[in-house]
């Protein structure tokens, strides 16, 4: 089955840089790959969804990467606020065409003010 | 933005009680639901996935018979903690999807707490 690789260890920055979040996939690569955010005691909340066919998608500060290749993506938040604070999670579809998905354990990601 | 409403956010209640969750997509149509178990710090548990009007696909290691899922309709699903006891104690997380796909929509979670 697949593994998911995050992060385990939170990620500390400083307001206005940029965060840069890593989930790694041991497995098939699947059609598609999200990412959410979970706040303490919420549940996850959808930010974006890349296809296999796409190498980056963008909304707003948010930047999303996807190589097959490497089995990679690369979550970004450019100029970071405190209130991005929060765990963010990746998830990747399972292959069969049922579209299961599995999450990854979540990193979290705290920004100084 | 699509919105899953999921009730009740938070149970306490006696070991033996049986407890029901439900979930509902407030503005689309939602062919699968999903429900997970999270624990403290750790991943979302896969434990069951449910297409309207079909009987829910359980996980390797979920009883179905202790966790029952009802899908009646493209907007509401049900599980159902029966006799729950204190191990049950968890959080419980529903989701649903439009079309495969498609991203999942997450309620706020249910905090079940056995005594």
């Amino acid at each position: 089955s697949q593994k998911i690789e995050q992060n385990s260890e939170a990620l500390n920055i400083q307001e206005g840089k940029t965060a840069t979040l890593t989930c790694n996939y041991t497995n098939y690569s699947p059609a598609y790959l999200q990412w959410y955010r979970q706040d303490p005691g919420r549940g996850p909340v959808f930010l974006l969804l890349i296809r296999e066919n796409e190498k980056e998608k963008r909304k707003e500060r948010l930047k999303v990467t996807f190589d097959t290749t490497l089995k990679q993506s690369l979550f970004h938040i450019t100029a970071s606020q405190p209130a991005d604070s929060a765990t963010y999670l990746c998830a990747l579809d399972e292959p069969g065409g049922s579209y299961i998905p599995t999450f990854g354990r979540g990193t979290s990601l705290i920004v100084h003010p | 933005g699509a919105v899953v409403s999921q009730h009740p956010s938070r149970v306490i209640c006696k070991s033996g009680t049986s407890v029901k969750i439900e979930c509902r997509s407030l503005d689309f149509q939602a062919t699968t639901m999903f429900w997970y178990r999270q624990f403290p710090k750790q991943s979302l548990m896969l434990m069951a996935t449910s297409n309207e009007g079909s009987k829910a696909t359980y996980e390797q290691g979920v009883e179905k018979d202790k966790f029952l899922i009802n899908h009646a309709s493209l907007t509401l699903s049900t599980l159902t903690v029966t006799s729950a006891h204190p191990e049950d104690s968890s959080f419980y997380i529903c989701s649903a999807r439009e079309t495969g796909g498609q991203p999942q929509h997450f309620g706020d979670g249910t905090r079940l707490s056995i005594l």
